[in-house]
């Protein structure tokens, strides 16, 4: 079945580069995307990877996708006050528009 | 443009209340979903829509209606509302339902049922 897992919680400081962490299970998965959740606010969507690729970078934000290990991992160089929020990892299996998401992790960044 | 917007923001319900969650998209698309998220759990799909008057079921279908009887709006019903129904409810709407058509999320109702 699909599952997919995240760590809850992720402190950082301010200007340090961030990792969040994601494993999925599921090997047919062909595109996988990480979401971010402001307090109050809905979804948004801040990058996916196709899965026949390795890494992804767009701006401060880094994708690195090891699909043997299923492992998906979101860094945020010089991480700020204003990225402080809910990060979700999601994955899309096969051809369908399903998407299963993982249990998010929060990430709060300190001063 | 508005995007994707939701009312109630929040509500309460007694068990065995019913009530309509709102959902209304000013982008002309043709997906809609509904999500639930629970507590420290990722977002589980409720239903979804590929265009007005075509519904599927989800992942956790089971207490909800939903209707789409025009592009904009989708609806969700709880008839009979149960403790298990306490979350919060995101709608999202995309283009196509292609990897890379972008799901975008309104705001989400917060529902309490006691």
């Amino acid at each position: 079945g699909e599952d997919v897992e995240q760590s809850l919680f992720l402190s950082v400081r301010e200007g340090d580069s961030s990792v969040i962490n994601c494993t999925y299970t599921d090997s047919s998965s062909t595109y996988l995307y990480w979401y971010k959740q402001e307090p109050g606010a809905g979804l948004q969507l801040l990058t996916y990877i196709f899965s026949n690729m390795d890494m992804k970078q767009d701006q401060r934000l880094t994708v690195l996708l090891n699909k043997k290990d299923k492992h998906l991992s979101l860094r945020i160089a010089d991480t700020q006050t204003g990225d402080s929020a809910i990060y979700f990892c999601a994955e899309r299996a096969g051809g369908g528009n399903k998407l299963t998401f993982g249990t998010g992790t929060q990430l709060k960044v300190e001063l | 443009n508005a995007g994707v917007t939701q009312t109630p923001k929040f509500r309460i319900l007694k068990i065995g209340q019913s009530m309509t969650l709102q959902c209304t998209q000013d982008m002309n698309h043709n997906y809609m979903y509904w999500y639930r998220q629970d507590p420290g759990m990722g977002l589980k799909l409720i239903y979804y829509s590929v265009g007005a008057g075509i519904t599927d079921k989800g992942e956790v279908p089971n207490g909800y209606n939903v209707s789409r009887s025009t592009t904009e709006d989708f609806p969700l019903r709880l008839e009979l509302a149960a403790p298990s129904q306490t979350s919060v409810y995101f709608c999202a709407s995309s283009h196509g339902g292609g990897p890379t058509d972008t799901q975008y999320f309104g705001p989400g109702t917060r529902l309490t049922v006691l």
